[in-house]
């Protein structure tokens, strides 16, 4: 079973406007963590968010936000006000367990999400 | 401070050579992850190095290896090159230490782009 799943391969947004990125994952570890990455064409993978499985609040960082729903096992990423610069692939990984008793320091990517930004 | 550096951006070998690809983390960050990206199998762990030791490897053949030298920087080798092994490979620095738990956050550099022709 895939441990983390992004079912839009695609998405369009005009600039200004919000767009929701989609991730679910799946693990048995009650401890884990949530990332999300950029990845311009470039190649860099640029981090932007991270939750954790027991942070109460939602993770906000600047335009990003994480839209967690930990029964339901999704870890949304939220763009506001979408800029031409937002065009990039996007990744959701996880990890699963501290790295030294869990699974390591090792990230589980999704197959990501191609956002173009519009004018 | 200083992202993370790999060396070269991009590289063609031929079938059956073997390569060597560089990655110098962020200072102060003591681990080192490499991960190959290819458009059929998506991002895949390879190996993570810390402290000059292997402590996490992924499902690759022996012919990908790697090393970590005392100043954190690290290396990946890649012996008889297979066409499959063209990818972009991308390493990401951590502190290791395990102190932020889940929370660790590992930084990417740009990433190697290998062809094998």
């Amino acid at each position: 079973a895939q441990k983390i799943t992004q079912t839009q391969p695609g998405m369009f947004v005009q600039e200004k406007e919000a767009v929701t990125l989609d991730c679910t994952y799946d693990t048995s570890d009650q401890s884990y963590g949530l990332f999300w990455y950029k990845q311009p064409s470039s190649g860099e993978m640029i981090f932007l968010i991270y939750q954790g499985s027991y942070d109460e609040q939602n993770a906000t960082e600047g335009r990003y936000s994480l839209n967690f729903q930990k029964a339901r096992k999704s870890a949304n990423l939220v763009i506001s006000a979408s800029q031409l610069g937002d065009s990039a692939m996007y990744f959701c990984a996880m990890r699963e367990g501290p790295i030294l008793t869990g699974g390591g320091n090792k990230l589980t990517f999704g197959t990501g999400t191609q956002l173009k930004v519009e004018l | 401070k200083a992202g993370v550096t790999q060396t070269p951006r991009y590289l063609i070998k031929t079938r059956g050579q073997q390569v060597t690809l560089s990655c110098s983390p962020i200072s102060g960050h003591r681990s080192v992850s490499w991960y190959q990206q290819t458009p059929g199998q998506g991002l895949q762990f390879l190996f993570e190095y810390f402290s000059e030791t292997q402590r996490n490897k992924g499902n690759f053949p022996g012919r990908f290896s790697g090393r970590q030298f005392s100043n954190s920087r690290s290396e990946m080798n890649v012996s008889t090159l297979e066409l499959g092994d063209s990818a972009l490979y991308l390493c990401a620095s951590s502190l290791g230490t395990g102190r932020a738990g889940v929370r660790e956050t590992q930084y990417f550099g740009p990433g190697t782009r290998l062809l094998v022709l």
